[in-house]
């Protein structure tokens, strides 16, 4: 089915652990992005890319790898998961304009312990 | 730099009254302007989207927003609220509508309805 999906939905991982976290798009959009939602803070950008290994840092970057060596796959990945990086993340796409603003996936729930 | 504001966090109604939540923006070029929603547990969905044609944006499930400049407001109202409403809002503010550009979002407001 066309869209946009997340996985894992939930993951608990572990201080000091590496965690991939993978979004992949239908649509062919050439725009994906990554946030991360915390409570107070609303919707906080980590990346995002314009294309194929075109990316670029958004607002809290730290801690954070992205990749997308194919246009509908854009993984984030914790270096060195921290309790901080607790959080909801969500990926998102769009065409080549925001006039339609971005489709979101369902989102990743990620518990460090 | 953009930024919006959505004042109240926690916003309750009673079924069948007015909803509006508020959503104030700051833009150093013309904004363009977006509420989504969110129910739990999933990701967010355009509500609808200010991008400088009418003013009066109507979006769905009976919501609108008006955009004031003078006032950089975009608030979201709806004339009867449901219970099937309730959910976090966020209002977003882009500076274009190119692909590139990125949304800035506010830190959301919780809408509770009340029978």
């Amino acid at each position: 089915d066309a869209g946009i999906t997340q996985s894992p939905r939930y993951k608990i991982t572990e201080t000091g652990r590496q965690v991939t976290l993978m979004c992949h798009q239908t649509w062919s959009h050439s725009y994906m992005f990554w946030y991360r939602q915390d409570l107070g803070h609303g919707l906080r950008l980590i990346y995002y890319s314009a294309a194929a290994d075109i990316t670029d840092k958004g607002e809290v970057p730290d801690g954070y790898v992205v990749s997308r060596s194919k246009t509908e796959n854009f993984p984030l990945t914790l270096e060195s998961a921290t309790r901080s990086q607790t959080s909801v993340y969500f990926c998102a796409s769009s065409g080549t304009g925001t006039g339609n603003g971005y489709t979101f996936g369902s989102g990743t729930r990620l518990t460090v312990v | 730099a953009q930024s919006v504001t959505q004042l109240g966090s926690h916003v309750s109604v009673s079924e069948g009254a007015l909803v509006l939540l508020r959503c104030n923006y700051s833009s150093s070029v013309p904004p363009y302007l977006f509420w989504y929603v969110q129910y739990p547990n999933q990701g967010l969905q355009l509500l609808l989207k200010y991008t400088s044609a009418a003013t009066l944006v109507k979006g769905i499930n009976g919501f609108e927003a008006e955009f004031k400049k003078s006032e950089t407001s975009f608030h979201l109202t709806k004339p009867s609220a449901h219970m099937s409403d309730a959910a976090e809002y966020f209002c977003a503010v882009s500076d274009g509508v190119g692909g590139g550009n990125k949304l800035t979002f506010g830190t959301g407001t919780q809408l509770k309805v009340e029978l």
